[in-house]
């Protein structure tokens, strides 16, 4: 399957700092990628969606200016989580999506746990 | 967008034969099926998508009826090392944009020796 990478794997902060994740698609390029949260023993829960070059769109409840989402090139995507509070304290998966063939594929990422202190 | 629903979880053994079943009723014209892995602390990873009828790769085998309103994933012969939690995904695939996968809760399966 195609590989998709996160940077940092891991993240501890104070609160009130900010933190920026990566995403890439190493192997394809991705017209749309997505930011999803997990916490434990939870399913995973769409944020945004993006599209390169465009702005995010963002699912009920989360907030953009919380939550920036720069799709910067069709194989990087950033999530910076501004001003992060305990609460923001969780598993943060990214996801590429690609065509191949006729139909589109999605991959994820490894996933960033952010912990906030 | 599609719902999915499939069992919390399921119990097997090693070397048994494992099928998992989604329900999605309510599955469009250009929504694939689509199933994913996760262990704990990483991502989910692509086992397997598929449109009707039936679909092979090396891992599994994807059963779809003809009006698609359900779909079965199974593993041919579990190990330990399949235990995991198991998420069935419908979606537009084709369409491009920004068609969304929303994860159901999925099916924790727990494989015994």
């Amino acid at each position: 399957g195609a590989v998709v990478s996160q940077h940092p794997s891991r993240v501890i902060c104070k609160s009130g700092t900010s933190v920026k994740i990566e995403c890439r698609s190493l192997d394809f390029q991705a017209t749309t990628m997505f930011w999803y949260r997990q916490f434990p023993k939870q399913s995973l829960m769409l944020m945004a969606t993006s599209n390169e070059g465009s702005k995010a769109t963002y699912e009920q409840g989360v907030e953009k200016d919380k939550f920036l989402i720069n799709h910067a090139s069709l194989t990087l995507s950033t999530l910076t989580v501004t001003s992060a509070h305990p609460e923001d304290s969780s598993f943060y998966i990214c996801s590429a999506r690609g065509r191949r063939g006729v139909t589109d594929t999605q991959y994820f990422g490894p996933g960033t746990r952010l912990t906030v202190l | 967008l599609a719902k999915t629903t499939q069992p919390i979880s399921m119990d097997s053994y090693e070397g048994q034969e494992v099928n998992i079943t989604c329900s999605h009723n309510n599955i469009a014209t250009n929504d694939y099926i689509t199933w994913y892995q996760q262990f704990p602390s990483q991502g989910p990873r692509f086992i397997i998508q598929g449109y009707k009828t039936k679909v092979t790769n090396e891992v599994a085998s994807l059963f779809i009826p003809a009006d698609r309103k359900s779909s079965t994933l199974s593993l041919p012969r579990v190990s330990l090392s399949d235990t995991a939690v198991y998420y069935c995904l419908v979606g537009d695939m084709i369409s491009g944009g920004y068609n969304k996968l929303i994860f159901g809760a999925g099916t924790r399966l727990a494989v015994h020796p």
